[in-house]
Parts: C-alpha cells; sequence; structure tokens
C-alpha cells in the first residue's frame, strides 16, 4: 500500500532557528495537506497544496508541492516555542480516496 | 472550515467494558472517519461513517469491535467494545469540507483501560 516517509523523525533546534522538514512517497499524489499536532490536542491543518511546484505560505509556515508529485517540503522561519510540536504530512492521489498520513517529525525549540 | 467536537474528551475504563464516542460537527458534511492514534503513532484510519449505510472498515478493523452510527450529516458515534489496555489510544473524528480538498480534525478523545 501507500506510504509516506517523513524526515527527520525528530529535530532539537535554537529558538529563532529556521527548520526544514520534508514527506515522500513512492506513489505520485495530486494532494498534500500539512499538520501540527501539540500535546493533547487533535491535528490541526496549516497548509493545503494541489498543484505540483505550487508553494504556498501560512505566517511563518512554508509548504511546498514537489515537481514530482512523490514530494512535499515545510519549512518554518524564526522558530519560537510555541512551534513546538508533532508535523504530519498526509497526501492522497484522488478525490475520494482516503489520506494517507506520515509517521511525523517531533519539533523541539530550544530557548 | 468545520469546527469539530468530541465527547467525551478522556475517559479511563476498564476492561470488557464499552465506550462510545461522540462527534458532532457544526455544519453537514459527506464524509465523516474515524481514526485511532496509539502513544507516540500516527494516525490510523478506522472506518469512514456513511450516513444512511453500514460503514466500511479499514483493514483491521471490525464491525463487532468498532460499531460506528452516522444518523445524519453532522453526528457519527464510534464504539470502543470489549476494551483491552492495547485499546488504550487517541480516537480521533475527521471530516472531509465538501467540495474541497481538505481534512479537518476533532479534539480527539483520549481513552486509557485498566
Amino acid at each position: 500500500g501507500q506510504q509516506l516517509n517523513q524526515s527527520p523523525q525528530s529535530m532539537f533546534i535554537q529558538e529563532g532557528e529556521d527548520v526544514s522538514m520534508n514527506c515522500t512517497s513512492s506513489s505520485i499524489f495530486n494532494t498534500w495537506l500539512w499538520y501540527k499536532q501539540e500535546p493533547g490536542e487533535g491535528p490541526v491543518l496549516l497548509i493545503a497544496l494541489y498543484k505540483a511546484g505550487e508553494l504556498t505560505s501560512n505566517g511563518r509556515l512554508t509548504a511546498q508541492f514537489g515537481i514530482t508529485r512523490k514530494d512535499s517540503f515545510l519549512n518554518i522561519s524564526a522558530s519560537i516555542p510555541s512551534d513546538v510540536g508533532i508535523y504530519f504530512c498526509a497526501g492522497r492521489r484522488n478525490y475520494g480516496q482516503n489520506f494517507v498520513f506520515g509517521p511525523g517529525t517531533r519539533l523541539s525549540v530550544l530557548p | 472550515s468545520a469546527v469539530i467536537s468530541q465527547k467525551p474528551s478522556r475517559d479511563i475504563c476498564q476492561r470488557g467494558t464499552s465506550l462510545t464516542i461522540q462527534c458532532q460537527v457544526d455544519s453537514q458534511v459527506t464524509m465523516m472517519f474515524w481514526y485511532r492514534q496509539q502513544p507516540g503513532q500516527s494516525l490510523t484510519l478506522i472506518a469512514t461513517a456513511n450516513q444512511g449505510s453500514e460503514a466500511t472498515y479499514e483493514s483491521g478493523f471490525v464491525i463487532d469491535k468498532f460499531p460506528i452510527s452516522r444518523p445524519n450529516l453532522t453526528f457519527s458515534t464510534l464504539t470502543v467494545s470489549n476494551m483491552s489496555p492495547e485499546d488504550s489510544s487517541i480516537y480521533l473524528c475527521s471530516v472531509d469540507e465538501d467540495n474541497r480538498e481538505t481534512q479537518y480534525f476533532g479534539p480527539g478523545t483520549r481513552l486509557l483501560v485498566l
């Protein structure tokens, strides 16, 4: 079945640093979603991507839909303590199919 | 975006008992889903809750263990039956927003089975 890989698995950064993480698939997807989950909460949708090469921002967050359609990237600029959480990617080939979720990247921000 | 609420937010249950989790959406949606998130893990789809028909279960999940109701377009329930400690997880309700390729999650129900 379809699987997503996320890299890195976890990361520890200093407050103010920029963060990059990615999500890769062996299959082509036509929709990519990025979520953040904080402890005790459900995943919150950050950014949705629908077109190969698309670059979309949400505040300090920027995500890109890879040209190959097999990957997506999430960048966070000037990290702050409230960026702490687990970031999940999700992909779907066609509307009506179920989303596939990655294992997540756990982000820790050191003051 | 759709606003999703779940009840209860958390519970501690004895093995062998059952718990029913409710999911309420503030707007009518076609697609509602139930996910399980085991400690430190990603999200695993249990089933799609279909309005007016039986839920569609993913491999490894069965109706006898996880019966689901979907009486209308804004509400669904998931029952975790005959619980064991292995059922300790976060259970999440999710909806696909109609005509948009996005999926939103509720806050989750944290279940601990002793």
